[in-house]
């Protein structure tokens, strides 16, 4: 099983701000990493899928990059509604782990 | 609209026994994966179980293998997951998604599951 690893688990960030997310693979996933954005109470939503392209409607300050193990999530300036749980998860092999997920608070 | 609705959560005892449904509206059921994913209170998600388009192909998280199986109904556009031999640690938020290849793009609400005496 692939372990995906994610840091920091909580990050406190202040609206405006860029701010990059870390998610780490035990091996190589090529390109096969998704990211998604889950608020209180909500169902996860699909924010980027192949590492890099960001899933439809999902705003431009979301960006993607990495592949093989080491991948980050920036968001190029935070608003409000971004305020949420982060996670990746790798589809290259079964079963597609999920990394643990990374809290953004406002600071 | 696109849908994906779960249903069959709820109480259960150790041991027990339970069928979720995800009924799909709104999309070509046949042309997708199906998944489920699991998130414990509190905790992360957690990938459970996928069926392929035929259901020819089913992979399962080892620690439900052989507890869990996954079926689809395409009459229904339907989706299901029958859980036997429940454990505490499978009580978790179940969804339903789709996965077209590149990440699961759909998402149904969830159902809830307790195991618990």
């Amino acid at each position: 099983e692939i372990v995906m690893t994610q840091s920091p688990g909580t990050l406190s960030v202040s609206p405006g701000e860029r701010v990059t997310l870390s998610c780490g693979a035990s091996q190589s996933v090529r390109s096969n990493l998704a990211w998604y954005q889950q608020k209180a109470g909500q169902a996860p939503r699909l924010l980027i899928y192949g590492a890099s392209t960001r899933a439809t409607g999902v705003p431009a300050r979301f960006s993607g990059s990495g592949s093989g193990t080491e991948f980050t999530l920036t968001i190029s300036s935070l608003q409000s509604d971004d305020f949420a749980v982060y996670s990746c998860q790798q589809y290259n092999n079964w079963p597609y782990t999920f990394g643990q997920g990374t809290k953004l608070e406002i600071k | 609209e696109v849908q994906l609705v779960e249903s069959g959560g709820g109480l259960v005892q150790p041991g027990g026994s339970l069928t979720l449904s995800c009924a799909v509206s709104g999309l070509t059921f046949r042309k997708y994966w199906m998944t489920w994913v699991r998130q414990a209170p509190g905790k992360g998600l957690e990938w459970v179980a996928n069926i392929n388009h035929d259901a020819s192909v089913k992979n399962f998280l080892d620690s439900v293998r052989g507890r869990f199986s996954i079926s689809r109904d395409f009459a229904k556009n339907s989706l299901y997951l029958q859980m036997d031999s429940l454990r505490a640690e499978d009580t978790a938020l179940y969804y339903c998604a789709t996965d077209g290849g590149t990440g699961l793009s759909i998402w149904g609400q969830g159902t809830t599951v307790t195991v618990s005496s």
